[in-house]
This record gives structure tokens, sequence and C-alpha cells, in this order.
């Protein structure tokens, strides 16, 4: 079975910080699939990185960075120089690529970040 | 840019009260997804769906939930009876391919009194 611990329930900062958000997993599938998602105080989900088991490779886009380790089952999100607009809750989730079709999204259970001016 | 989106955005009923939750997915994805968050908790799994039949189903999917798509674009989530448990946001997904990442609509807020 599936499963994606987020550790971190609440994180506060003040603006420029950098922040780490965690993320462990289990799965016994060999290939799937991570993604973060960013969910804004106006409630809806939004799709921030996917990366596939195969690809080890830290992602950057701008001020956001993701380290994915294989050998930790971790995949890890820093954002450089918060911002207040980076308030929200940042969901981690997995996808086992093995289910096919079905391909459910498993959900940590959200890591509420504050940025503070 | 297209999105997923999803009808009505609050809806109040009352308990034992039928609710439809309307969404319609991105135009050329083939594969549609129901999740629901209770208020503060995390994103859970309900239902998956492709090619007109349910491919995958979680425990909280039970008789008093059905979906359906009933025309080519639409694709609509029904509670029967609902519950004051069933309070909770729903949100609607699709993808485009197997693999394919899942894009979700902005919710439907649902409080059942």
């Amino acid at each position: 079975a599936q499963k994606v611990t987020q550790v971190q329930t609440e994180i506060s900062v003040v603006e420029k910080e950098d922040v780490t958000l965690d993320c462990v997993y289990e799965t016994r599938d060999t290939t799937y699939y991570l993604f973060w998602y960013k969910q804004p105080p106006s409630g809806e989900l939004v799709f921030l990185i996917r990366r596939n088991s195969f690809d080890e490779q830290n992602e950057i886009s701008g001020r956001y960075s993701w380290n994915f380790q294989k050998s930790t089952s971790s995949f890890n999100f820093t954002i450089t120089a918060s911002q207040v607009v980076d308030s929200a809750v940042y969901f981690c989730a997995l996808s086992e690529a093995g289910t096919g079709a079905n391909s459910k999204l498993t959900f940590g259970k959200g890591i509420t970040l504050s940025v503070r001016p | 840019e297209p999105e997923v989106t999803q009808t009505p955005s609050h809806q109040v009923t009352q308990m034992g009260q039928e609710v439809i939750l309307r969404c319609v997915p991105i135009s050329n994805h083939l594969y549609f997804y129901w999740y629901r968050q209770i208020l503060g908790q995390k994103v859970e799994f309900l239902v998956s769906f492709y090619n007109n039949e349910i491919s995958e189903k979680s425990e909280i999917f039970d008789d008093q939930f059905s979906v359906e798509r009933p025309d080519g674009s639409n694709f609509t989530l029904k509670i029967r009876s609902t519950k004051l448990e069933d309070s909770a946001m729903y949100f609607c997904a699709s993808r485009v391919g197997q693999l394919g990442t899942q894009y979700f609509g902005p919710g439907t807020r649902l409080l059942v009194l």
C-alpha cells in the first residue's frame, strides 16, 4: 500500500527566509510518481511538480527546488527567499504506476506554511 | 490554458437530501477522479473513472455515492442521501493519459446541515 508522510504540520517563517518542506513516501512499486501541490487560502489545489521514480535529478524552478532521494524515500521541497504569497498548505502526493488506469493520488496530511512580512 | 471547472462552488443541503456535484474535465482528458477534503484534513481519493466505468473506488465511496459521465463533457458525483459527515470540499480531477498529471478543479464546498 502506498503512503505519504509529512511530519511537519505547521511552519512559520519571516519573509526572505528559506524553508524546506519534508516528504517521505512508502511504496512497493518500482515505478511511481511524486507530486507537490499547493493549496492557497482560496482552497484550490495547484500542481507544482511531478517526478518519476527513474529520475532522481534535482529540479529548480525559480525560487522553488526539489530534492528527490530514493535511498531515503524522500522528496523534499525548498522555497528560497520566501514571500507572503507562498503562505499556503503544501501537499506531497504519490501515484503508483502499477495500478494502471487507476493511478490514484495518495496525499500526505499537508504542511501549513505561514510567511510573515 | 484549459482547466477543470466545477459547479456549484458552494452548496448547502439538509441531511437526507440528494446532491449532484458537477465537473467539466479538460476536454482531451480521458481519466477522471473525485477526491474529498474534510475541513483541515488531507485530500482523500474517492473514485476513478475511465472508459465509462469506475476503475477503482475507496472505502468511503459506498452505495450512497455514484458517478456518471452523462455526455461528452460533464462528470458528476451524486450523493443520494447526505449525512452530516459528508460535509467537505469535493475536488474533481482529470488527466490526459494513463500516467499523466492530474489537474484539479477549484472544488465544491458541501455543507450538510
